[in-house]
């Protein structure tokens, strides 16, 4: 079956700007969460959707946010973008959630945001 | 808190050598999950594999096994007679019972050379 699907794959964005990045989740899975990844912080987590509801959000500030629609397709949006956001943003789904019953998460390649 | 340590930043071999790499964790939840990912250049996580606290066997698929060990809090990966496309990042990450996110360790740079 299909993976998860991320778009777009690569973006250049000017600070001040903002950005939205899709994740379609693998079919039946409606858990999204994201993940933000740097070279200096590593892998940190940003938010975590379940049935179009927010269930857990990470220590990120309130320009980066997020939803999920009635298919378990997920947005984020990073507002005002600045330099310090150029990263490797990763959507992972579940079936259930993470770390429910050890739910098996998957990622999919992620959206290369570069800031300038 | 959770934590995941992976104390080698990079590690390179010479093609079929053998190679572990260390993942040590911190937790109070007496259950929780572990996980490796596999990274590589193209940016995806590759699921590995994922091991339950409550379940100490040792597992092995193909070139992969695993060793858990609770006594040390180590979950260490060893890949038999590494091939070049084994090269890759590869993570650690622990998450708990309790619908947390998944705390990833730093994450191991392997290069194998051939």
């Amino acid at each position: 079956k299909a993976g998860v699907t991320q778009t777009p794959r690569y973006l250049i964005k000017t600070r001040g700007q903002q950005v939205t990045l899709s994740c379609s989740p693998i079919s039946g899975h409606r858990s999204v969460s994201w993940y933000q990844q740097t070279p200096g912080q590593g892998l940190q987590f940003l938010f975590e959707y379940f049935s179009e509801t927010q269930r857990n959000k990470g220590n990120f500030p309130g320009r980066f946010s997020g939803r999920q629609f009635s298919n378990s397709r997920s947005e984020m949006n990073v507002s005002t973008l600045e330099l310090g956001d150029s990263a490797l943003y990763l959507c992972a789904s579940s079936l259930e959630g993470q770390g429910i019953s050890g739910n098996t998460i998957y990622f999919g390649e992620g959206s290369w945001l570069t800031v300038v | 808190a959770q934590k995941v340590t992976q104390a080698q930043t990079e590690i390179s071999v010479v093609e079929k050598e053998d190679v572990t790499l260390d993942c040590v964790y911190e937790t109070r939840d007496t259950t929780y999950y572990l996980f490796w990912y596999k990274q590589p250049p193209s940016g995806e996580l590759v699921f590995l594999i994922r091991r339950n606290s409550f379940d100490e066997q040792n597992e092995i698929s193909g070139r992969y096994s695993w060793n858990f060990q609770k006594s040390t809090s180590s979950f260490n990966f060893t890949i038999t007679a590494s091939q070049v496309v084994d090269s890759a990042v590869y993570f650690c990450a622990l998450a708990s019972a309790l619908s947390t996110p998944l705390v990833f360790g730093k994450g191991t740079r392997l290069s194998v050379i051939a």
